[in-house]
């Protein structure tokens, strides 16, 4: 089946570590996406890439790094830089000239 | 002021009225409008976009969209305990080479009781 797939599911990690999340999709789409949630508030985008080699800033890159080597993967590293990491973290993909988000089942990072 | 609004709620409905869910944009050129359905510690999945001004209807869900007054709604009719869940508004800002690019609001809990 086609799809997105977030890894870990779960992640706790000590202050001052550098954690990678994954996300991998097999949908064969151009864009990818990551936003992070937090509790009682919607979705805000941290990096997003258009094409393999080239990734943008969201609203809240600080903190937080991506790399797009393959159209299929995108993954997120949380640098110890961010103040506040604990947060559900989402990834999306869409296909070229499309508006219709699809999302992984995320991955939820606690700082201990 | 936050580019998309929506009440926090708890919005608490009767199984099987009428839910009505309002989201608010500041953009004024946004062009792509949606709603997504988020259960409890799950991702969130597309309920139905809209573009133009009017009504959309899928089923048992209905999108509005009032350009002029930068407003949307999702009506959910014969609501059922399934539809308990957090609804997020989404907005497409307009222009740009950013596709898929959508601020989100802070979602709406519904809560629908037997």
């Amino acid at each position: 089946d086609g799809g997105i797939t977030q890894s870990p599911k779960y992640l706790f990690r000590k202050e001052g570590q550098n954690v990678t999340l994954s996300c991998e999709q097999n949908l064969n789409h151009d864009a990818m996406y990551w936003y992070r949630q937090d509790p009682g508030q919607g979705l805000r985008l941290i990096y997003y890439s258009q094409i393999v080699n080239d990734f943008q800033k969201g609203d809240i890159a600080e903190g937080y790094s991506v790399s797009r080597e393959k159209k299929e993967s995108f993954p997120l590293t949380v640098t110890s830089a961010q103040k506040n990491p604990t947060a559900f973290y989402l990834c999306a993909s869409i296909p070229r000239d499309s508006n219709v988000l699809t999302f992984g089942a995320g991955s939820r990072l606690t700082v201990l | 002021q936050k580019e998309v609004e929506q009440n926090s709620g708890p919005l608490s409905v009767p199984e099987g009225a009428i839910a009505s869910l309002n989201c608010t944009y500041s953009d004024r050129g946004s062009q792509s409008f949606f709603w997504y359905r988020q259960y409890s510690g799950k991702s969130p999945e597309l309920i139905m976009f809209i573009y133009s001004n009017g009504d959309k209807e899928d089923g048992r869900f209905t999108a509005q969209l009032n350009k002029a007054s930068q407003y949307v709604s999702l009506l959910i009719r014969d609501s059922q305990p399934s539809d308990s869940a957090t609804y997020l508004c989404a907005v497409k800002g307009a222009g740009g080479t950013s596709y898929g690019k959508l601020t989100f609001g802070q979602g709406t809990i519904l809560t629908v009781h037997p």
